[in-house]
């Protein structure tokens, strides 16, 4: 079974440009997160997926993060336009039906803005 | 509030040490879960345990064990006779049931880097 891929790895871009970062999750988990580790901080909740739609948005730091997950596959979260405190690993997660299941993480993206 | 904390930020250790990771944590609910979550060097956060919080046994896996103790809100994570491959950082995490609205709503302390040496 794949695990959670998360592309791309690596990202450097410059204040102000728009990055896209994609998360294809476990095959037939219908729940997706969005999770964030700002340098030196907590791995902090960004959003979670059920499916195509958002459950629990709470976490998004301002309009300037745009999530989606189209036909409940695989998900992408936009910032635009970057900003320094962006920088981060972006982590996603998915996890299947069921209270409390596990999370199981991508590799995670590490995204520096400059 | 709820909160996790990992007051140790680094620690080192020959191998074959036993070593304890701690973790305290803070929460306003009766019902919720404990989680620890490993970060190899390749990047990806690992499942480790899962603890809910009607559960206060303890739990041992391998050279892995767990201590629960709901009397001090702690879930403090034993490794046993420790190796190289265990060299990572270890998450402690909390989720509640009802608060944050939703059941993956990890609340994650901020890490402990774990050097095992040869």
């Amino acid at each position: 079974e794949a695990g959670v891929t998360q592309f791309p790895s690596h990202s450097v871009i410059e204040k102000g440009q728009t990055v896209t970062l994609r998360c294809d999750p476990i095959s037939g988990h219908d729940n997706l997160y969005w999770y964030r580790r700002v340098m030196g901080k907590e791995i902090k909740f960004l959003l979670h997926f059920v499916k195509e739609s958002k459950q629990d948005e709470s976490g998004m730091p301002n309009n300037r993060f745009l999530a989606e997950r189209t036909g409940g596959t695989y998900s992408t979260l936009k910032v635009q336009p970057a900003e320094l405190e962006d920088s981060g690993v972006y982590f996603c997660a998915s996890s299947q039906e069921g209270v409390w299941s596990p999370l199981h993480f991508g590799n995670g993206t590490r995204l520096t803005v400059t | 509030a709820q909160k996790v904390t990992q007051a140790q930020t680094e620690i080192s250790v020959v191998e074959k040490e036993d070593v304890t990771l701690d973790c305290v944590y803070e929460t306003r609910d009766t019902t919720y879960y404990l989680f620890w979550y490993k970060q190899p060097p390749s990047g990806e956060l690992v499942f480790l345990i899962r603890r809910n919080s009607f559960d206060e046994q303890n739990e041992i896996s391998g050279r892995y064990s767990w201590n629960f103790q709901k009397s001090t809100s702690s879930f403090n994570f034993t490794i046993t006779a420790s190796q190289v491959v265990d060299s990572a950082v270890y998450f402690c995490a909390l989720s509640e049931r009802n608060y944050g609205g939703s059941q993956g709503n990890l609340i994650f302390g901020k890490g402990t880097k774990l050097s095992v040496k040869p």
